[in-house]
């Protein structure tokens, strides 16, 4: 079964580090997502790729969140300095055609102290 | 900014039981989706329906959809303990075509 990878599934930091987060999307999909869930927030979108271009990255913090596309199987999410409110699961979702199925991954659960 | 408002935000039933549950959201939209989150885990796309349809089966899952009132109720019938999980909607936005927004969820419980 296809599925969005993302690495690593954990990551402990201290404040001021910065983290990389990593998903691989389905081969095939096009349009990749980001997500941060929280319990306070819930399921807010950071970012979305289409063709490996960014549409829409309004829900990201510029200052310190930058989210790129390198190749069409590799998409990042960086956070450089990392704060401890940026402590949440992070989800790569991917998806192909219009009206299709979001994928998610496993996420990434950050801890920053 | 979240788009859909789910309704309970808990529900807990008996196996056997039906659950329904209710999204509301504000702008005009393409679709809207229905996903299941379990505990520690990605999300799960469980049905799509589209802004023409207004009722839409799959399994044991009966979406409705009514874009007069911007809203959608998932039912699901003879739940299972196996159900318990966080249901949550997404609406795709008409003027922003692709782009997903979700609701604050519903977190089910069924009880065996």
């Amino acid at each position: 079964d296809a599925r969005v990878t993302q690495t690593p599934r954990h990551k402990v930091t201290e404040m001021g580090q910065e983290v990389t987060m990593r998903c691989q999307p389905i081969l095939g999909h096009n349009t990749v997502f980001w997500y941060r869930q929280t319990m306070m927030q819930g399921l807010e979108l950071l970012a979305y790729f289409r063709n490996r271009a960014p549409l829409d990255d309004s829900g990201m913090p510029k200052d310190r969140f930058s989210a790129e596309m390198p190749d069409a199987t590799l998409a990042t999410l960086k956070i450089q300095p990392s704060e401890p409110r940026d402590s949440a699961v992070y989800f790569c979702a991917s998806t192909g055609p219009y009206n299709s199925p979001l994928h998610f991954g496993n996420g990434t659960r950050l801890t920053v102290t | 900014s979240q788009q859909g408002e789910e309704d309970p935000q808990a529900l807990s039933i008996q196996e056997g039981e039906n659950a329904t549950m209710n999204c509301s959201y504000k702008t005009s939209i393409n679709n809207l989706q229905w996903y299941r989150q379990n505990s520690g885990r990605g999300l799960v796309h469980l049905i799509l329906i589209r802004s023409n349809e207004r009722e839409k089966h799959s399994g044991r899952l009966r979406v409705t959809l009514d874009t007069s009132k911007k809203s959608s109720s998932l039912l699901i019938t003879a739940s299972r303990a196996a159900d318990t999980a966080s249901y949550f909607c997404a609406t795709d936005d008409y003027n922003q075509g692709g782009k997903l927004i979700f609701g604050q969820g519903t977190e089910l419980s069924v009880k065996p």
